[in-house]
């Protein structure tokens, strides 16, 4: 059975903190994805990375690093939590076009 | 700008009765399109698909139509059921990229 593993189900942070949310795939994709998830928003892709040591930029970017140095592992780091970036925080990888979702990590910034 | 869009937040159906969510898209170059569904608290799960190719695809009580003159797609649900009462995500591919592209949702709900 397919699983993407985020560390995390829910975290409280305070504003101005630097926060590590961390994501784990065991089923050798090569792409792994970072989105959030606001009501009337839908789905919004932050970064992407299509292979070791490579990202790419999403929609949303700013306030937002990640990191992939392994295959299976895909971190998104908020440099500077601010209490706009509360938010249900959706991790996935793909090989093809499906694409296999995390439980996601429901993020509060206080 | 939105290239993926679900223009229903909501939709309620009668327990039994047909369920049809829509979704329009922008891009020409999308080449699948895809359905999920999200529970409260749950990442999204993958519903069905249907390639860029094709006008139709059906899996059990689930059919997705696909018309590409119109740029437009939907889900069918029948019979609906209570459990189907979740988010639905309409999401697209284009045939030169890697990440999909998501609507904002539409919220069903099935009541007994």
């Amino acid at each position: 059975d397919v699983k993407v593993t985020q560390s995390s189900r829910y975290l409280v942070k305070r504003t101005g903190e630097k926060v590590f949310l961390e994501c784990v795939q065991d089923m050798d994709h090569e792409n792994m994805f970072w989105y959030r998830q606001d009501p009337g928003l839908g789905l919004r892709l932050i970064y992407f990375s299509y292979d070791v040591k490579m990202k790419e930029k999403g929609d949303i970017p700013e306030g937002y690093s990640v990191s992939r140095e392994k295959k299976e592992r895909f971190s998104l780091i908020l440099e500077s939590a601010s209490t706009n970036q509360t938010s249900m925080y959706l991790c996935a990888s793909s090989r093809g076009y499906e694409a296999f979702f995390g439980q996601g990590t429901r993020l509060t910034v206080v | 700008d939105q290239q993926v869009k679900q223009n229903s937040p909501s939709l309620s159906v009668q327990e039994g009765r047909i369920s049809i969510l829509n979704c329009d898209y922008t891009n020409s170059m999308f080449d699948y399109f895809l359905w999920y569904k999200k529970y409260p608290a749950e990442g999204p799960t993958f519903l069905i698909s249907i390639s860029s190719i094709k006008d139709k695809n059906e899996d059990g009580r689930f059919t997705v139509f696909l018309n590409k003159s119109a740029k437009h797609l939907s889900l069918h649900i029948v019979p609906s059921q209570p459990g189907d009462s979740a988010v639905y995500f309409c999401a697209a591919r284009d045939h030169s990229g890697y990440a999909l592209n998501f609507g904002k949702g539409t919220s069903l709900l099935v009541t007994p």
